[in-house]
């Protein structure tokens, strides 16, 4: 099983609609780190959280880490076709991994025009 | 600019057969990282190196091989002992060993004829 579980996997949304993945581990996050990938293209930085309760946004995206840190969600919100991609959650898991992360499996974005 | 460049982007290789993807970074980071990406899997890592001439062993290490000669650069060897090595290829690094700063390359794209 994955230490870090994505859901859903998949997601396919009219544009214009407002969506959240969530990520999830089952150990204290350190470091949870959302990316968005292209297919084939490698990994584009979105955002970095931290704290518990912590809440980060950009442009239409919002990302937060929960109180417990052990569940982040990523909102989009008014979708656009430029929002596909596959989304995928890294962390660092105990917070003793020495800059390794481990990543979700990924969600794959579908916006239909 | 600074930035990971891996090349090539796309690598075919018979069976038997050895074959190096090269990963060069320009941002003066200390840690790199080999990550390999399957549908529905995510990323796991293979190696990964903290300094020059120090590198340990990820999740996935056998059948790979690297080398840290210079801070810049840490290529990837997959050898013919590497049973299934048809994946695409991560390369990232980060500016210290508490995984600040990750940034990823645009990939390598691997496929055995």
């Amino acid at each position: 099983s994955q230490e870090l579980e994505q859901s859903p996997q998949s997601l396919i949304v009219q544009e214009g609609k407002n969506l959240t993945i969530n990520c999830t581990s089952s150990k204290t996050l350190y470091g949870l780190y959302w990316y968005k990938q292209k297919y084939g293209e490698g990994l584009i930085f979105l955002m970095m959280l931290q704290k518990g309760g912590e809440e980060k946004s950009h442009e239409k995206i919002t990302a937060k880490l929960d109180e417990k840190k052990q569940q982040s969600s990523l909102h989009i919100t008014a979708s656009q076709p430029s929002h596909a991609g596959i989304y995928l959650c890294g962390a660092d898991i105990g917070g003793t991994s020495y800059g390794k992360l481990t990543f979700g499996q990924g969600t794959i974005l579908t916006v239909h025009p | 600019d600074g930035g990971i460049t891996q090349s090539p982007k796309y690598l075919f290789r018979k069976e038997g057969q050895n074959v190096t993807l090269s990963c060069e970074q320009n941002l003066n980071h200390d840690a790199m990282y080999w990550y390999r990406q399957d549908p529905g899997q995510g990323l796991r890592l293979i190696y990964y190196s903290q300094i020059v001439n120090d590198f340990q062993k990820g999740d996935i290490a056998e059948g790979y091989s690297v080398s840290r000669e210079k801070k810049e650069s840490f290529p990837l060897t997959v050898t013919s002992a590497q049973k299934n090595p048809t994946a695409f290829y991560l390369c990232a690094s980060s500016r210290d060993t508490q995984g600040y700063g990750y940034t990823f390359g645009s990939g390598t794209r691997l496929t055995v004829v």
